[in-house]
């Protein structure tokens, strides 16, 4: 079946423009995690999904960082007031279960990049 | 808070040789353990991962790793490197959430 897909791809902003970035996790997976990767970094945690519920946002940066997965499989994450230190890649990935050890399939990320 | 150090951030192997890519955490108790691999464009794939058992764990495309709970490392190995094989590759535990390294690349010299 498909993999998980994230759009766009790449996003190009002004600064202080609203962006909503797409994840579609694999179909019936249970957890969904957004994360950040700067260039040249590993990718840094920013939220948890379990179904619906937002389980743990503790690495969301900022208050204009909202992400929403309103009915337990797509999600957004919306950056409000982009900023250039929000350019990065910004990854999901899923997973069947809530279970800690289960691997994480990850989408190709967007490129966003904040003039 | 957990971390994880990846010391090496560039590799160069000949094609054919042997591969070691370190990475070393910190936590207070046994992680779950991962290695993944990143092509450009592409998203991570998990490569292995320990969670408990024999120290020494398989993965796919011939990689393995081993984790010793004395130098709190997790190191990956390759006995024969392939050109396919040049990507970057991160180090993550999993303690309650994700930490990653800042990634290793590699790049296999024809």
């Amino acid at each position: 079946g498909a993999g998980v897909s994230q759009s766009p791809r790449y996003k190009v902003a002004k600064r202080g423009q609203d962006v909503a970035l797409r994840c579609d996790p694999i179909s019936g997976h249970v957890s969904l995690f957004w994360y950040q990767q700067a260039l040249g970094q590993g990718p840094e945690f920013l939220t948890y999904f379990q179904n619906e519920a937002q389980l743990d946002k503790s690495g969301l940066p900022s208050d204009r960082f909202f992400a929403e997965r309103p009915e337990g499989s797509v999600s957004t994450l919306k950056i409000q007031r982009t900023q250039q230190e929000d350019s990065a890649v910004y990854l999901c990935a899923s997973s069947s279960d809530s279970r800690s050890y289960n691997e994480q399939f990850f989408g190709p990320g967007t490129r966003l990049t904040v003039l | 808070a957990q971390s994880v150090t990846q010391p090496d951030i560039h590799i160069t192997v000949s094609e054919g040789a042997s591969l070691e890519l370190r990475c070393n955490y910190s936590y207070g108790a046994t992680p779950y353990l991962f290695w993944y691999v990143q092509s450009p464009g592409q998203g991570l794939q998990l490569l292995l991962k320990y969670f408990s058992g024999d120290t020494l764990v398989q993965g796919i495309k011939g990689f393995e790793a081993e984790f010793k709970r004395s130098q709190s490392s997790f190191n990956l190995r390759k006995p024969s490197v392939h050109w396919s094989d040049a990507a970057e590759y991160f180090c993550a535990v999993e303690a309650g959430k994700s930490t990653f390294g800042d990634g290793t690349t590699l790049t296999v010299k024809p």
